[in-house]
């Protein structure tokens, strides 16, 4: 079954650093996301892309955050000075351009910033 | 206001035993997705099962089912013959939104526990 792949599984960082989550969505997706969760938290949408632009961003993606997809098949979420609160689990997403089935997460990257 | 509420914070249920996740959510949006997602200890989230607000059928993927009622804004877990490879936290989630930029909501989770 199709997956879609997250590297590293498990990053520290020192605040102020910054940091770029690596995603290979699945091959034939066309929409990409960024989701995040802060330990014991619920899980929070950060940014969804489609045709190389952001569609939406929430609140907490501010100028600190970023998103590429620097070639055709790796989809990227850098956080240029990362801080304190960033710690926490980053899930990458993917979906076919059909809506419901097909909404795939990855295995997650946990951040600890320290 | 929420948009996923999931009032359980946790469960134990006897192994074998069948449980009910309760989920309730909130949108004006006439189409709309949802969605419950399994958290083992693992982090990873693993997608259980699926309902669209046009579905005319409760959405069933094995053990698990989904009783989705409209009118109640409610969209029920249930999963059957419970395992303890089913201890994990559960979370609701719905879709809204345009075509294609499909963002889910996430509910707070329930925490069950499948006891021997």
């Amino acid at each position: 079954e199709p997956e879609v792949t997250q590297t590293p599984s498990h990053q520290v960082t020192q605040m102020g650093q910054e940091v770029i989550l690596r995603c290979v969505p699945i091959s034939n997706h066309l929409y990409f996301y960024w989701y995040r969760q802060i330990l014991g938290q619920k899980v929070e949408f950060l940014v969804s892309f489609y045709n190389n632009e952001i569609s939406e961003k929430s609140e907490i993606f501010d100028d600190q955050f970023s998103v590429e997809r620097p070639d055709g098949s790796n989809f990227t979420l850098k956080i240029r000075s990362t801080k304190l609160e960033d710690s926490a689990m980053y899930f990458c997403a993917s979906t076919q351009s059909d809506r419901g089935y097909g909404y795939t997460f990855g295995s997650g990257t946990r951040l600890t910033v320290v | 206001a929420q948009k996923i509420t999931q009032t359980q914070p946790g469960m134990f249920v006897q192994e074998k035993e069948a449980v009910t996740l309760d989920c309730t959510y909130d949108t004006s949006d006439p189409s709309y997705g949802l969605f419950w997602y399994k958290q083992p200890s693992s982090g990873e989230m693993i997608f259980l099962i699926y309902q669209g607000s046009y579905d005319q059928q409760n959405a069933t993927e094995g053990r698990y089912s989904l009783n989705f009622q409209k009118a109640r804004k409610s969209a029920n877990l249930v999963i059957s013959a419970s395992q303890l490879g089913d201890s994990a936290m559960y979370f609701c989630a719905m879709r809204e939104g345009n075509f294609g930029n499909e963002k889910l909501t996430f509910g707070t989770g329930t925490r069950l526990t499948i006891i021997p």
